[in-house]
């Protein structure tokens, strides 16, 4: 347990529905991130947030769209999406500073049909 | 832009083995390097971080040791288990501003046979 939990853990969803993905840290730390792990790819960096603001966008599409209300909680809106958006999603924080680890969620693991 | 390659890309073992899993990077220009472990379908675990300017560090029968300028870094496990089967990734960190932006090779895959 890493103190950083995801929720929903798998998600099902058409090519035409809409769904967030919701990622909290009671770590008091202050940067997360969202990553997609597909199968056979490395992790990829999608979004990252520091002290609320969006540093970070790394050419994701405009399908994805990631909101961060506070310094605990990250959310990933999903809209319109493909089948090969299917993967893990993976949510990260790290505490201030670039010397730290990351902690990882365990995942939502996301079908698109 | 960094890339990271790890080598090899799946080992079976039998237990009690030491082994070692490579892992090479582009660009030196790192603050840190991280080896995690990520069980099937799960989130993934950090095992050892390794700052830049440190040369190794070791947890219970896990060592890592980094070698920046020649962008290598290899984690070493001293008698395995079968329970330490599972993907090994390697993260250098890099990148401007307040954040620690890591780049992720796509893993070693860990079979320890009882």
């Amino acid at each position: 347990e890493t103190g950083v939990t995801q929720t929903p853990r798998h998600l099902v969803m058409g090519m035409t529905n809409k769904k967030s993905l919701k990622c909290e840290q009671h770590l008091g730390h202050n940067a997360m991130y969202w990553y997609k792990q597909s199968a056979k790819k490395p992790l990829e960096l999608m979004f990252v947030y520091s002290l609320e603001e969006r540093v970070e966008n790394n050419s994701v599409p405009s399908r994805f769209s990631p909101e961060c209300p506070n310094s605990s909680h990250l959310f990933l809106h999903l809209h319109t999406l493909q089948p090969e958006d299917s993967a893990l999603y993976l949510c990260a924080s790290s505490p201030p500073g670039v010397a730290g680890t990351q902690y990882f969620g365990p995942g939502t693991r996301l079908t698109v049909l | 832009k960094q890339e990271v390659t790890q080598i090899p890309a799946a080992l079976s073992v039998p237990e009690g083995e030491n082994l070692v899993l490579n892992c090479s990077f582009t660009d030196s220009a790192i603050y840190n390097l991280q080896w995690f472990r990520q069980d099937p379908g799960k989130g993934l675990t950090s095992l050892l971080l390794i700052q830049s300017s440190q040369r190794e560090q070791t947890s219970g029968r896990l060592n890592a040791s980094l070698d920046k300028s020649s962008g290598r870094s290899t984690l070493y496990i001293a008698a395995s288990q079968p329970g330490d089967s599972a993907t090994y990734l390697c993260a250098p960190s890099g990148g401007g501003g307040a954040t620690n932006k890591l780049i992720f090779g796509t893993g070693t895959l860990l079979a320890v046979q009882p």
